[in-house]
């Protein structure tokens, strides 16, 4: 059974540019959730999608957004980055109504 | 609030030493905890997890059992191997309460040879 999976592995980009990545959950899961482990700071949650809406999200600016899509897919976009967006963004997946999450292997989005 | 702390790290053993980490937590619900572990350059791996006081998660020699009493969720291994080198993260959820996990800090192990 494949695991979730995150595109791409590495980026770089510019500050006040938009990046988008992208996660595809295990088979059968509907939610997806959205960490960032940024140096020094932890994981820190993001957000929180099932069945397609937006359930909960972190502490953090509206710059960060993201969307699911009919198939459970995910996008997570950054507007606007600042070199504090430097981070490892980990994707995770569950199924509907459990407890446990499963987790990819992440995007190394480092912002110059 | 709802919190995780997990002992300072970097953590260094010799080859089939004993490996305690210790995971206290405060939660306002009834959690959910776990063990991740995260190897150098990748995402995070679910180690074990339990469910309700008094629960028993092991997986792959390592156990942790849910302690209510003292909110507890310590994380042992007989007898490390070098391999077992990565940082290891306690966690909980409370179920309805938002979907988020809430992650300690992460303890560095090191196992030397």
């Amino acid at each position: 059974e494949a695991g979730v999976t995150q595109s791409p592995t590495h980026l770089i980009k510019t500050r006040g540019q938009q990046v988008t990545l992208r996660c595809s959950p295990i088979s059968g899961h509907t939610s997806v959730y959205w960490y960032q482990q940024a140096l020094g700071l932890g994981l820190q949650f993001l957000l929180w999608y099932d069945e397609g809406e937006e359930r909960n999200r972190g502490n953090f600016p509206p710059r960060f957004s993201g969307r699911q899509f009919p198939n459970y897919s995910s996008e997570l976009n950054v507007n606007a980055l600042e070199l504090e967006d430097s981070a490892l963004y980990l994707c995770a997946s569950g199924g509907r109504g459990a407890d446990t999450q499963y987790f990819g292997p992440g995007t190394r989005l480092t912002v110059l | 609030g709802n919190s995780v702390t997990q002992m300072e790290g970097p953590v260094t053993l010799s080859e089939e030493a004993f490996l305690t980490i210790n995971c206290t937590y405060t939660a306002t619900g009834y959690p959910s905890l776990f063990w991740y572990v995260q190897y150098p350059g990748e995402g995070l791996q679910l180690l074990l997890k339990a469910t309700k006081a008094d629960d028993k998660g092991s997986n792959k020699g390592f156990e942790a059992t849910y302690r209510k009493e003292t909110t507890s969720f310590h994380l042992e291994k007989g007898s490390v191997q070098v391999s077992d080198s990565a940082v290891y993260f306690c966690a909980l959820m409370i179920y309805n309460q938002g979907g988020k996990l809430i992650f300690g800090q992460g303890t560095e192990l090191s196992v030397k040879p």
